[in-house]
């Protein structure tokens, strides 16, 4: 299994534009999770969906950031427009189920963010 | 509210010498506790999940265990490519959200 991927894996822009990032899931898992991490803050959940159904966003810091999960193999988180204070890796990760268990997630390799 | 502490921030052992690592927790209806390991530069790598208090699970050199407001991760015997940030987080009742400490940054000395 290619485990979670994600890209970019590295992205550097200017602050105002617009920046996309991408995640595939394990093939099979039907949760899928965006997180931040950041050294003052560690690693802070922004939004999870389960079957494609965005479940809980409370952790989208405003309303520049949008997710999207248009099929079971394909998400997206964006930012527009995009200020300095959003440098950061972000990070993507699956499960298995419908979250009904105590269920692992797994983390794709992050994608390393820095507006200028 | 839910928190999650880790400690210490950072700890420097000497290959072979055993220490711990401390998570302590606050969660209403704690359903699981997850230990991970970070490399640089990389996600997270899931190691364990313990379910109940009075738990234990062991992997290589790593053991860890539960209580009713902490875990710890014992680390015996230690090498070099055990260096690394060590991540615990919590899952809740009723959600698949994890909450994370900041994470304790081990060096292993040669």
């Amino acid at each position: 299994d290619a485990g979670v991927i994600q890209s970019p894996r590295h992205e550097v822009t200017e602050m105002g534009q617009e920046v996309t990032l991408r995640c595939k899931p394990i093939s099979g898992h039907n949760s899928l999770f965006w997180y931040r991490q950041t050294m003052m803050r560690g690693l802070e959940l922004l939004i999870y969906f389960n079957n494609n159904v965005p479940i809980d966003d409370s952790g989208m810091p405003e309303d520049r950031f949008s997710a999207k999960m248009p099929n079971a193999s394909f998400s997206t988180l964006k930012i527009q427009p995009s200020e300095p204070r959003d440098s950061a890796v972000y990070f993507c990760a699956s499960s298995p189920g419908q979250g009904e268990i105590q269920e692992t997630q797994y983390f794709g390799p992050g994608t390393r963010l820095l507006v200028l | 509210e839910d928190q999650v502490t880790q400690s210490p921030e950072a700890l420097r052992l000497q290959e072979g010498e055993s220490s711990s690592l401390n998570c302590s927790y606050t969660v209403s209806g704690l359903r699981g506790l997850f230990w991970y390991r970070q490399d640089p530069g990389k996600g997270p790598e899931f190691l364990f999940t313990l379910y109940s208090a009075g738990e234990e699970k062991e992997k290589e050199r790593l053991k860890a265990t539960l209580t009713k407001k902490e875990s710890f991760l014992h680390i015996t015997a230690p090498k070099p490519e055990d260096s690394a940030t060590y991540l615990c987080a919590v899952q809740r009742g009723a959600t698949n959200k994890l909450i994370f400490g900041t994470g304790t940054l081990l060096a292993v000395q040669p």
